[in-house]
């Protein structure tokens, strides 16, 4: 088990310009999330897939935001022409369907700072 | 919608205990969880309620009453290494995904 692996770790970016980021979950999981979590909050969700299914999508979510997880393995998060308020730590959970005991593992994110 | 309140920070003594509290109003209820987040790392699985009462798990343990929507996580002979935010998240009846709390900054002292 080697865990939820981020790339990269840290990004550091000018306003207007895309990033993406990876995300490569535990390999038997079968469901990704992507989080959002600025300093002194708590996590906040964006999207999740099941297998290669988007299946929710926050309604919070810019339509600057796109993530895909084409073969059901890793996913990518895009944000398009960022901007300041987009800096924050992305972070990305996988976990198997165990109904309401599901239980997420977090990777330990991508922190972004849009200059 | 979904609120969850849990207090931005608390202090406590090595060797003390200590109990974080967390409330919701959730539109269903599904399970709560509390996980712990070391500074610049990621969250980490501490507990799962979703019947309720007490689950112990070594020096953690976790309490939920539904009926107050209400939880507490309690740690016992508290460590330096102790120190970390704690996060309080709930799983509407509706939905698959979690929404956090605020998270609960312990600092931990000699």
């Amino acid at each position: 088990d080697t865990g939820v692996s981020q790339d990269p770790r840290h990004k550091i970016t000018k306003r207007g310009q895309n990033v993406t980021f990876r995300c490569d979950p535990i390999s038997e999981h079968n469901r990704l999330y992507w989080y959002r979590q600025t300093l002194g909050q708590g996590p906040e969700f964006l999207t999740y897939f099941q297998n290669e299914a988007q299946l929710e999508k926050s309604r919070l979510l810019s339509d600057r935001f796109s993530a895909e997880r084409p073969k059901g393995s890793f996913s990518t998060l895009e944000i398009q022409r960022t901007e300041q308020g987009d800096s924050a730590m992305y972070l990305c959970a996988s976990s198997q369907i165990q109904g309401a005991a599901e239980k997420l593992f977090f990777g330990s994110g991508t922190q972004l700072s849009v200059l | 919608g979904q609120n969850i309140d849990q207090p931005t920070e608390m202090t406590a003594t090595e060797g003390a205990i200590v109990q974080i509290n967390c409330t919701y109003q959730t539109s269903g209820f599904n399970g709560l969880f509390w996980y712990q987040q070391h500074a610049g790392e990621a969250p980490t699985f501490l507990s799962y309620n979703v019947l309720d009462g007490l689950e112990e798990k070594g020096r953690f343990s976790s309490f939920l009453s539904r009926s107050k929507g209400y939880s507490y996580l309690l740690l016992k002979e508290l460590q330096m290494k102790d120190s970390a935010s704690y996060l309080c998240a709930v799983r509407d009846g509706g939905y698959s995904t979690l929404t956090f709390g605020k998270g609960t900054m312990l600092l931990v002292s000699p």
